[in-house]
């Protein structure tokens, strides 16, 4: 039982360049989101879906884009990364109260 | 003035110490209050929710002071493995989404 996973763990891309982060989960949860965790910030919004094609920003959703065709995919864009994207992003559901996270992926953006 | 605050630490105690961690909210009309625990290089952990009337799980209780929007968390008898981040978190209000607002984290080192 996987839960949350994410695709790539690891990912280095250059300046202005289109990435996308992969976020699946087996458990059919409605709500998911789009974190991104920096020094000194915490956890921060950037997106989250309550349901397939429903889709609302978060707290800093500039430069990236979601979709949610599917209830168990969804996935995060980044249009034209710039360096001050290079974070940890974590994927999460939600079940009642409890958040869950997937494993996370480190994107450097040079 | 951030929403979520917390001392970051570390807070470095020996194995068997008792250590308790505070955090302060913005909002007073948050309604949910969590502690999650991050260890290095991981993602995040619901630990435990705090509930206004005080809770405790084992070695761990937590504990919620609404007129002062202040949490804690109590950690009795430290074992090596609680060294981790733990984070403190508070739900936006009348938000059916439930959104998330996640502290900075406080750092936890045990030793020896």
């Amino acid at each position: 039982d996987a839960g949350i996973t994410q695709s790539p763990r690891y990912k280095i891309t250059e300046t202005g360049r289109q990435v996308t982060l992969m976020c699946h989960q087996t458990w059919s949860h409605s709500y998911m989101f789009w974190y991104r965790q920096d020094l000194g910030h915490g956890l921060r919004l950037i997106y989250y879906s309550a349901a397939a094609d429903i889709t609302d920003k978060g707290e800093v959703p500039d430069g990236y884009v979601v979709s949610r065709s599917k209830t168990e995919n969804f996935p995060l864009t980044l249009e034209s990364a710039t360096r001050s994207q290079t974070s940890v992003y974590f994927c999460a559901s939600k079940l009642g109260e409890t958040q869950y996270f997937g494993p996370g992926t480190r994107l450097l953006v040079l | 003035r951030k929403e979520v605050e917390q001392d970051p630490g570390p807070f470095n105690v020996p194995e068997g110490a008792t250590v308790a961690f505070n955090c302060t909210y913005s909002n007073s009309a948050s309604q949910s209050f969590f502690w999650y625990r991050q260890d290095c290089r991981k993602e995040p952990k619901l630990l435990m929710s705090v509930y206004s009337s005080g809770n405790e799980d084992g070695r761990f209780t937590a504990q919620l002071n609404r007129a002062s929007q202040y949490i804690s968390l109590l950690i009795r008898d430290s074992k090596l493995s609680d060294s981790a981040t733990y984070l403190c978190v508070v739900n936006l209000p009348r938000d059916s989404s439930y959104k998330l607002i996640f502290g900075s984290g406080t750092r936890l080192l045990v030793r020896p």
